[in-house]
C-alpha cells in the first residue's frame, strides 16, 4: 500500500507571497493532519480534516488554512508568507477521527526569504 | 493529553537493549500512550502504543507503570538505524491531535 504522499517536496517563496501544499493520504483514510515543525517551536498540530470537515485546529493565524477533498486529499494554504513560515509542514492520516495511528508523509519544506 | 517528560537525549551502543523512559503523571484514565519517532530528514514514524498492559511489536516492547503515571519504550537490540528523535504522547485530542514534547535524541554508537 503507498504511503503518505506530499507535494511539492521543497518550495522557495518570498515574504507576501501565499502557497499551497499538497497531500495524498493512505488509500482508505479519511483523516488528514496538518503539522507545521521549526527548530525553535518543534512538531505543532495545525488543524486536521475528516470527511471534509475540520475537526480541530490548533493555534495558527487565521493565514493558515486548508481542505480537504472527497477522495480525501487535502491541501493546505499560506497567504501573506512570512519569514517565520519557513519550516517543514508534515501531513498525517489515519482511518478515523480519534485515537487513531498516525502515518506521516515526508513533508514539504518551505523556505521564504 | 497530558504533559510528558522525557530525557534530553540518550546514547547507546550498537546491538544492546534501549530503555528511553517517559513519564506523564496527569495521564487521564482513557488515554492512549503513544510513541513515535523519527529519523533524520523523514516524518515521524508510529512505533508503538497502549493503555494498561505492556505491549509487543516488531519494532519495540512498551512497558507501563501500574500506576500508569509512566511508560519505557524498549529497544531489544539497538541498530544505527534506530538513531532517532523519539517522542512520547500521553492522550490525543479529538481530531487526531498529537502534542510533541522535545522528545529523546536517541545516538547509537558502533
Amino acid at each position: 500500500k503507498a504511503g503518505v504522499t506530499q507535494t511539492p517536496r521543497y518550495l522557495i517563496k518570498t515574504r507576501g507571497q501565499q502557497v499551497t501544499l499538497s497531500c495524498s493520504p493512505i488509500s482508505g483514510h479519511r483523516s488528514v493532519s496538518w503539522y507545521q515543525q521549526t527548530p525553535g517551536q518543534g512538531l505543532q498540530f495545525l488543524f486536521e480534516y475528516f470527511s471534509e470537515t475540520q475537526r480541530n485546529k490548533g493555534n495558527f493565524p487565521g493565514r493558515f488554512s486548508g481542505r480537504q477533498f472527497s477522495n480525501s486529499r487535502s491541501e493546505m494554504n499560506v497567504s501573506t508568507l512570512e519569514l517565520g513560515d519557513s519550516a517543514l509542514y508534515l501531513c498525517a492520516s489515519s482511518r478515523r477521527s480519534y485515537q487513531e495511528t498516525q502515518y506521516f508523509g515526508p513533508g514539504t519544506r518551505l523556505l521564504v526569504l | 493529553d497530558a504533559k510528558t517528560t522525557q530525557p534530553n537525549s540518550m546514547e547507546s551502543n550498537e546491538e544492546e537493549p534501549v530503555h528511553l523512559p517517559c513519564n506523564h503523571s496527569t495521564i487521564s484514565g482513557t488515554d492512549y500512550i503513544h510513541w513515535y519517532r523519527q529519523l533524520p530528514s523523514q516524518g515521524p514514524e508510529y512505533v508503538i502504543h497502549g493503555l494498561t498492559s505492556n505491549v509487543n511489536n516488531r519494532m519495540a516492547s512498551l512497558a507501563i507503570a501500574e500506576d500508569r503515571k509512566s511508560s519505557t519504550l524498549i529497544l531489544h537490540r539497538a541498530t544505527l538505524r534506530d538513531a532517532a528523535v523519539y517522542y512520547c504522547i500521553a492522550g490525543m485530542e479529538y481530531g487526531n491531535k498529537l502534542v510533541f514534547g522535545a522528545g529523546t535524541i536517541l545516538r547509537v554508537k558502533s
